[in-house]
């Protein structure tokens, strides 16, 4: 079946580091890949999206790259903030499935 | 606003009752889902519902029971709680596309 793994956390940077998360995937077809974040006593929020290969997902300074070849969607940001501590759940949707597989989180820590 | 709400915030209760969470979205949206997260933040699906039928029934226990009056509510009913239930519970919708998938901000239940 499919399924997600991402990196152990928890992940501890100061502001203004570099930011990499890495999330592989195992799925047949052609999946929708996804990050979620969570910020704490939050629901999760959709972070970006990526639908076919090579497209990159960005928002509010983050991005990842659906990666066939490698099946993987690694998360980056090149300058974190204190705001931007929260859980981070890599997930991918089955072509033609509605339903959502996530990665087990992590979480990450902006020390100022 | 349009939102996926939940009730109660947090439920603190003895082991052996029963116990319910409310779920309600105001979006329109077909499908509407339980997921649990655990105390490692592992998100996992329990039920989904499309158009008050299920069609989604992951493995969990029959204690748990959703209950669908309509398209816009889904409650999930737990009977003879136990110390392993302890976890968040997120109520989700999506209008069947799975890239449009909102989540509320939780239920934190813990049994005593």
């Amino acid at each position: 079946g499919d399924s997600v793994t991402q990196m152990e956390g928890p992940v501890t940077l100061s502001e203004e580091a570099f930011l990499t998360i890495n999330c592989t995937y195992t799925a047949t077809g052609y999946p929708s890949l996804f990050w979620y974040v969570q910020y704490p006593g939050e629901g999760l929020q959709l972070l970006l999206k990526a639908t076919k290969a090579d497209d990159k997902g960005s928002n509010k300074g983050f991005e990842a790259t659906y990666r066939k070849e490698t099946t993987s969607f690694h998360l980056e940001k090149g300058s974190v903030q204190v705001s931007d501590s929260a859980v981070y759940f890599c997930a991918l949707a089955g072509a033609g499935s509605y339903q959502l597989t996530f990665g087990k989180g992590t979480k990450l820590s902006v020390i100022p | 606003d349009t939102a996926v709400s939940q009730t109660p915030k947090y439920l603190v209760t003895q082991m052996g009752n029963d116990k319910s969470i409310k779920c309600e979205q105001n979006l329109g949206h077909d499908t509407m889902y339980w997921y649990k997260q655990d105390s490692k933040k592992f998100l996992k699906i329990m039920f989904s519902y499309n158009n008050k039928e299920l069609i989604i029934n992951e493995t969990v226990p029959n204690r748990f029971s959703p209950k669908s009056p309509d398209k816009a509510h889904l409650n999930l009913h737990i009977n003879s709680l136990e110390l392993g239930d302890s976890a968040v519970y997120f109520c989700a919708s999506s209008s069947g596309d799975r890239e449009k998938l909102l989540f509320g901000s939780g239920t934190q239940l813990s049994v005593l």
